[in-house]
């Protein structure tokens, strides 16, 4: 079956613009997660949703929000475009039962220039 | 493209050789803890598990050990390949949460 996909896989944005990634998860999994990934931090979780609710968030500031769809697909948005947000940004599908694999996306590179 | 650290740990390796990449977990309280493998250009690829009730676990030539009274985590790759040539992230998380705390990552490079 096909697997998660982002999309756009790569962006330039510049500094105080707003920008949106999109992911769609496997078919039949209803959990996404979105992570980012930079050289100095790592890879760091940012929220999660399950059934168009969002069920975790990580630390990041409120300048990154997300959604998801009733077909599972998923959106998060970034505000106010800071060059530090340039990262590559990862999405990850599962099936939201405890502890189940969670299948990445090929991530979406985001240059804020 | 590069989508990793720029100052990775490196282990380097001859082709046939075993590999075992070391990883030290922070929270205590994390009871899954899992090994990522990730190419350039791609995602995480998730390689194998192994909950904190368990201390070793084994996969298709990889086998990763667990000590949890000292918060250590290791991947090993028997002959490895160089299509293992990527960088290994570990990743803990604790049940009934969704977010997982990924590690620095080490990057391997195998020598043909």
């Amino acid at each position: 079956k096909a697997g998660v996909t982002q999309t756009p896989r790569y962006l330039i944005k510049t500094r105080g613009q707003q920008v949106t990634l999109s992911c769609s998860p496997i078919s039949g999994h209803r959990s996404v997660s979105w992570y980012q990934q930079t050289p100095g931090q790592g890879l760091q979780f940012l929220f999660e949703y399950f059934s168009e609710t969002q069920r975790n968030k990580g630390n990041f500031p409120g300048r990154f929000s997300g959604r998801q769809f009733s077909n599972s697909r998923s959106e998060m948005n970034v505000s106010t475009l800071e060059l530090g947000d340039s990262a590559l940004y990862l999405c990850a599908s599962s099936t939201g039962t405890s502890n189940d694999e969670q299948y990445f996306g090929p991530g979406t590179r985001l240059t804020v220039t | 493209g590069e989508s990793v650290g720029l100052h990775l740990p490196t282990l380097s390796v001859q082709e046939g050789d075993n590999s075992i990449i070391n990883c030290a977990y922070s929270n205590s309280a994390s009871d899954y803890f899992i090994w990522y493998k990730q190419e350039s250009g791609k995602g995480p690829q998730f390689i194998i598990d192994i909950r904190s009730n368990m201390d070793k676990r084994q996969g298709q030539r990889v086998t990763v050990l667990l000590n949890k009274t000292v918060k250590h985590l290791s991947l090993q790759i028997a002959a490895t390949q160089p299509g293992d040539s990527a960088v290994y992230f570990c990743a803990e998380k604790r049940t009934g949460r969704r977010a997982l705390t990924f590690g620095s990552g080490t990057r391997l490079q195998v020598q043909p």
